[in-house]
């Protein structure tokens, strides 16, 4: 599965947008992008995941550019409670039994009042 | 929809006893559960693949045979920590694959943090 780079911090003020950025410039054709995230002590939370298109649900948005060679996590109104460290990971596939994430540092954002 | 516990939360034991965490997903049935550990200030490190009614596929550097991985129902896979040390003292977190059709997708317990005195 492809690499990613991720900013090891970002800070947010509270009502606005998070913007976060990762970089996937190894990804191949069939490797789709998560997004999770992981409050403090735990376990992570799914957010979103996306392959070519953009995709937009209700915790967040996910735009993929046109090379997929990098993607940006919006969190159109950040608060408090969205402060986490959040994971990009690119993995092969949704079908099957064998689907190993593989967890870098991810960015840490602290939402500020 | 898709809610995966596990049992205990947090758990404080004596060098050499043997410790055991279970991971239960609560509204779907999950083929496969993965556990991870995650030190503090790091990430997660797969530790292993639980296939329920088959033997766990272990990560390099994984001890099988102090980390025991049962899977013996659907909705259940259990992690024993054998002989724990305080190198041990970890974030163990499981997650299960709940093969929806169109969204076969890992959802994640709520982590369990045990300390070995």
């Amino acid at each position: 599965d492809a690499k990613t780079t991720q900013p090891p911090s970002m800070d947010c003020a509270e009502g606005r947008a998070a913007n976060l950025p990762c970089n996937h410039s190894t990804i191949s054709g069939n490797e789709y992008v998560y997004w999770y995230r992981q409050i403090h002590s735990q376990g992570p939370q799914y957010i979103i995941h996306g392959l070519k298109n953009n995709e937009t649900n209700e915790m967040a948005s996910l735009i993929i550019t046109e090379d997929r060679k990098s993607s940006t996590l919006i969190l159109p109104h950040a608060t408090l409670r969205d402060t986490a460290v959040y994971y990009c990971i690119v993995i092969i596939g949704m079908a099957g039994n064998n689907r190993k994430l593989i967890w870098g540092l991810g960015t840490s954002l602290a939402v500020n009042p | 929809g898709a809610v995966v516990s596990q049992h205990p939360s947090w758990v404080i034991c004596k060098s050499g006893t043997s410790v055991k965490i279970e991971c239960r997903s609560l509204d779907f049935q999950a083929t496969t559960m993965f556990w991870y550990r995650q030190f503090p200030k790091q990430s997660l490190m797969l530790m292993a693949t639980s296939n329920e009614g088959s033997k766990a596929t272990y990560e390099q550097g994984v001890e099988k045979d102090k980390f025991l991985i049962n899977h013996a129902s659907l909705t259940l896979s259990t992690l024993t920590v054998t002989s724990a040390h305080p190198e041990d003292s970890s974030f163990y977190i499981c997650s299960a694959l709940s093969g929806r059709a169109g969204f076969n997708e890992q959802f994640f317990g709520p982590g369990t943090r045990l300390t070995v005195l």
